[in-house]
């Protein structure tokens, strides 16, 4: 079956700038993760998402950080003002409902400068 | 909430040798335990799991062993290869809820 996609896989912005990042989940899993992975850390939840709705967004920064998943498919992640602490791995991964394991994309590394 | 330690890296070890990751938990209940692996410019890849204590989660020559008693969760291989090279990540998650990772190890094999 086909991975999680993600694009892009690079990209570098100044700080204050916007920036998007999306999301293709294997085909039929509803549970969908935004995950950010700093620099010598393990993967932190951003958001999760049931389909097209919300299920934990507690450690998303929503001054700045913004997500959603309209279809229950694809999902975008956006930042608006980017600040230098943003740069890391912004990683996707998705699962069953009922699954305790989840399915990672590649990430996309983002650096603000 | 939940929360893994794992030993700090890197680890560096000659092929064929013998290797040990620590990883400890603290979780309230009964936990699923998984070790994750990240090769260089890859996304993280699920290598084994444990859901109950005493349970053995394996894959590819690795291993390791829920213990509830000491709520450690070690990964374990006996003779380490070149290509086993990565980050490992321990973490734990309970039914649908997405694991909390600990802060990776770095693992470093020479021929």
């Amino acid at each position: 079956e086909a991975g999680v996609a993600q694009s892009p896989r690079y990209k570098i912005i100044e700080k204050r700038q916007s920036v998007a990042f999306w999301c293709n989940p294997i085909s039929g899993h509803a549970t969908l993760y935004w995950y950010q992975q700093i620099l010598g850390q393990g993967p932190k939840l951003l958001i999760q998402f049931q389909n097209n709705g919300v299920v934990d967004d507690s450690q998303l920064p929503k001054d700045r950080f913004s997500a959603e998943r309209l279809k229950g498919v694809d999902s975008t992640l956006k930042i608006q003002p980017a600040k230098l602490e943003d740069s890391a791995v912004y990683l996707c991964a998705s699962s069953l409902p009922t699954a305790s394991e989840n399915t990672f994309g590649s990430g996309t590394r983002l650096t603000v400068v | 909430g939940d929360s893994v330690t794992q030993m700090e890296g890197p680890v560096t070890l000659s092929e064929e040798a013998f290797l040990t990751i620590n990883c400890t938990y603290t979780a309230t209940g009964y936990p699923s335990l998984f070790w994750y692996v990240q090769y260089p410019g890859e996304g993280l890849q699920l290598l084994l799991k444990a859901t109950k204590a005493d349970d053995k989660g394996s894959n590819k020559g690795f291993e390791a062993t829920y213990r509830k008693e000491t709520t450690s969760f070690h990964l374990e291989k006996g003779s380490v290869q070149v290509s086993d090279s990565a980050v490992y990540f321990c973490a734990v998650g309970r039914g649908s809820y997405i694991p909390t990772f600990g802060r990776g190890t770095s693992l470093i094999v020479h021929p």
